[in-house]
């Protein structure tokens, strides 16, 4: 079981569609990361966000937009994606802020996206 | 961004100690090796992590070197629970941020 709650587990969608992946943690964090991993690939790093402020973006893609409401939710906005996105898409937190190097990363279980 | 380099597999028998190695020869002071493992269609899990002294939890134990440019995680009586992909990974500062760069794991196979 993982502290940090990821909805939905699965999401298929066409190029042309609007959809939202949730990540949601109870435990605190301050910290909030979102990555990418391909099949048999390491996960990717793509945004993290530090006390609800966006404090980096690996230059991805603009038909991907994060958004942090509060201090324990994040979403990642999906649009006009590309077959190559399909991936399974991780969220994480940590305690403080996320310029503290001691402090773990607890992950979710992922969404699993497929792009039509 | 510091690299960490991995062996593809290796195999363990149940109830010995798996000794998995990591080679970050351009870690820089400040970067802390991480270690994570991921069962398929489950989340990184994290283990343990150092920054130069030894550590010991509860899941492994964190072996590095006096020069800080390899490691080896230790879990001391592997079991068949333990077969899973083990991430050596150092963390970076980035800007206001900083992040985790993943190795390319090492699939660890733990045999009855």
């Amino acid at each position: 079981d993982t502290e940090v709650t990821q909805t939905p587990k699965h999401l298929v969608m066409g190029m042309t569609n609007k959809k939202s992946l949730k990540c949601e943690q109870h435990m605190g964090h301050r910290a909030m990361y979102w990555y990418k991993q391909k099949a048999k690939k390491p996960p990717e790093l793509m945004f993290v966000y530090s006390y609800e402020k966006l404090s980096i973006n690996e230059s991805v893609p603009s038909r991907f937009s994060p958004e942090c409401p509060n201090s324990s939710l994040l979403n990642l906005h999906l649009h006009a994606l590309q077959p190559e996105d399909s991936a399974l898409y991780l969220c994480a937190s940590s305690p403080g802020a996320a310029r503290a190097l001691n402090q773990p990363q607890h992950f979710g279980d992922g969404t699993r996206l497929s792009i039509l | 961004d510091a690299k960490t380099t991995q062996p593809p597999s290796m195999d363990c028998a149940e109830g010995r100690a798996a000794n998995l190695p990591c080679n970050h020869s351009t870690i820089s002071g400040n970067e802390y090796v991480y270690w994570y493992r991921q069962i398929h269609s489950q989340g990184p899990q994290y283990i343990i992590h150092g920054l130069k002294n030894n550590e010991t939890n509860e899941m492994a134990s964190l072996i590095i070197t006096e020069d800080r440019k390899s490691s080896t995680l230790i879990l001391p009586h592997a079991t068949l629970r333990d077969t899973a992909v083990y991430y050596c990974i150092v963390r970076v500062e980035r800007g206001y941020g900083n992040k985790l760069v993943f190795g390319a794991g090492t699939i660890l196979r733990v045999k009855s």
